[in-house]
């Protein structure tokens, strides 16, 4: 079954750039989609289709995939942002959503 | 605005079922797959599967096909996921979540946007 790996996770301070990463075998033959998720709340989409944001979503909020990785990129980093992050594909072979493992975003 | 308004928390002993509802509002209920996913801290997040609102038509993943039910009330927006069998690793936080609109067909399924609040199962003896 299609397996998607994120680092467990990451930490910056205010004001630097989040990149946070997907693997999966040949990742960017897929469209990939990233959820946030803070303590207590449910998962919000904040990217779909490898780049694109949902209305609402700031633009400090970027995607992008390529070969084996899937990357989420947030930019200019606030204490709000702290949360997981999981990225998401369809795995079509098995008709199914597959789910990173999550990755923790910690704003020193 | 669409909104998903869950049930409140359960306590189930191993063997029972559970049944978990999701309420719509802010768009027509029938023009849309409804999803469920729940979320360990064993195993994240994880896609249990979904209900064509419009007609009932259903489909479950491998993993909880024989243990899930998943029906919908049209006259009240209402999804429904029924879990049977419990076991202590069905602790977990389950969500319905709202899929694309019925009338696209699609070769990979956009991803499920927006959840409800999320529904606490707890299973213990």
């Amino acid at each position: 079954s299609y397996v998607l790996t994120q680092p467990p996770s990451v930490s910056m301070a205010p004001g630097q750039t989040a990149r946070l990463t997907c693997g999966g075998h040949n990742i960017g033959d897929k469209s990939v989609h990233w959820y946030q998720q803070k303590p207590g709340q449910a998962p919000v989409l904040v990217v779909y289709d490898d780049s694109d944001r949902p209305s609402g979503i700031p633009d400090r909020f970027s995607g992008s995939n390529s070969g084996d990785t899937a990357t989420l990129t947030i930019i200019r980093v606030e204490a709000g942002d702290e949360a997981d992050y999981f990225c998401q594909v369809w795995d079509t072979n098995n008709d199914r959503y597959v789910f990173g493992t999550g990755t923790k975003v910690t704003v020193l | 605005q669409v909104q998903l308004v869950q049930s409140g928390a359960e306590v189930k002993k191993p063997g029972a079922s559970v049944s978990v509802s999701c309420k719509a509002s802010g768009y027509t209920f029938t023009d849309y797959y409804m999803h469920w996913v729940r979320q360990t801290p064993g195993q994240g997040l994880e896609w249990m599967g979904y209900i064509k609102s419009d007609t009932g038509v259903t489909k479950y993943a491998v993993n909880f096909q024989g243990r899930v039910t998943m029906t919908r009330d049209t006259s009240t927006s209402t999804a429904y996921m029924e879990l049977s069998r419990l076991k202590s690793d069905d602790t977990a936080v389950y969500y319905c979540a709202r899929g694309h609109d019925v009338l696209t067909g699609y070769y990979a399924l956009p991803p499920p946007d927006p959840w409800g609040q999320g529904t606490l199962v707890t299973v213990s003896s």
